[in-house]
């Protein structure tokens, strides 16, 4: 079966470090990359996605991600937080002619000033 | 544009009562839905795939009977809770895909809802 998985449950930075939090899938075929973000009493919002061409994918708020096919990864990146980027974020795999989403278990990711 | 709505945002109930949980896709149509769950501190569990017109796929181990699914429109999706456990207490969020994206998104992304606290006295 599919699965995803995020390797820091909690990060915790100060502003101006940069981040980068892990994600790989288990599926050999074809797949489509997400990374969701989900602020402290809002609902999940996406932050980046894949699923073809450049394997570098910029998305909003500066951050961006690389799909490593070898690797089965998809590592979310940002050069440098903000404290508004405290937030639990999520890595999310679709694969081949599925609809579904399955999620990994979630990153909380605290900024401290 | 893209905005998905639930009501209640959050609901409180007796043992023993069912509670109908609505989804809604305000500025698109969406003919796939989506609702799952959440625990405290955990991530999405899929619980079951609404398209409109037609009966819910429900994910292994999701009782059918018990998480009654409907979908009468394209803009509507609703998830009942019969007879609800303080186990069931839990975050339900769901997710719409737009219809009249480009195919090839409407074929990967979805947009999701602010979600629905149940809590199960």
């Amino acid at each position: 079966a599919q699965s995803v998985s995020q390797h820091n449950h909690h990060v915790i930075l100060s502003e101006a470090a940069s981040l980068e939090l892990g994600c790989n899938y288990s599926y050999g075929g074809t797949v489509n990359l997400f990374w969701y973000v989900q602020y402290p009493g809002q609902h999940l919002q996406l932050l980046l996605k894949y699923f073809s061409g450049d394997p570098l994918v910029k998305g909003i708020k500066g951050f961006e991600a690389e799909f490593i096919k070898s690797k089965f990864s998809f590592n979310l990146r940002k050069p440098s937080v903000q404290w508004s980027d405290t937030a639990e974020y999520f890595c999310a795999v679709k694969t081949g002619g599925y609809n579904k989403l399955i999620f990994g278990a979630g990153t909380r990711l605290a900024v401290h000033p | 544009g893209a905005v998905v709505s639930q009501h209640p945002s959050w609901v409180i109930c007796k043992s023993g009562t069912s509670v109908k949980i609505e989804c809604r896709s305000l500025d698109f149509q969406a003919t796939t839905m989506f609702w799952y769950r959440q625990f405290p501190k955990q991530s999405l569990m899929l619980m079951a795939t609404s398209n409109e017109g037609s009966k819910a796929t429900y994910e292994q181990g999701v009782e059918k009977d018990k998480f009654l699914i409907n979908h009468a429109s394209l803009t509507l999706s609703t998830l009942t809770v019969t007879s609800a456990h303080p186990e069931d207490s839990s975050f339900y969020i769901c997710s719409a895909r737009d219809l009249f994206m480009a195919p090839e998104e409407s074929h990967n992304e979805q947009f999701f809802g602010p979600g629905t606290r149940l809590t199960v006295l």
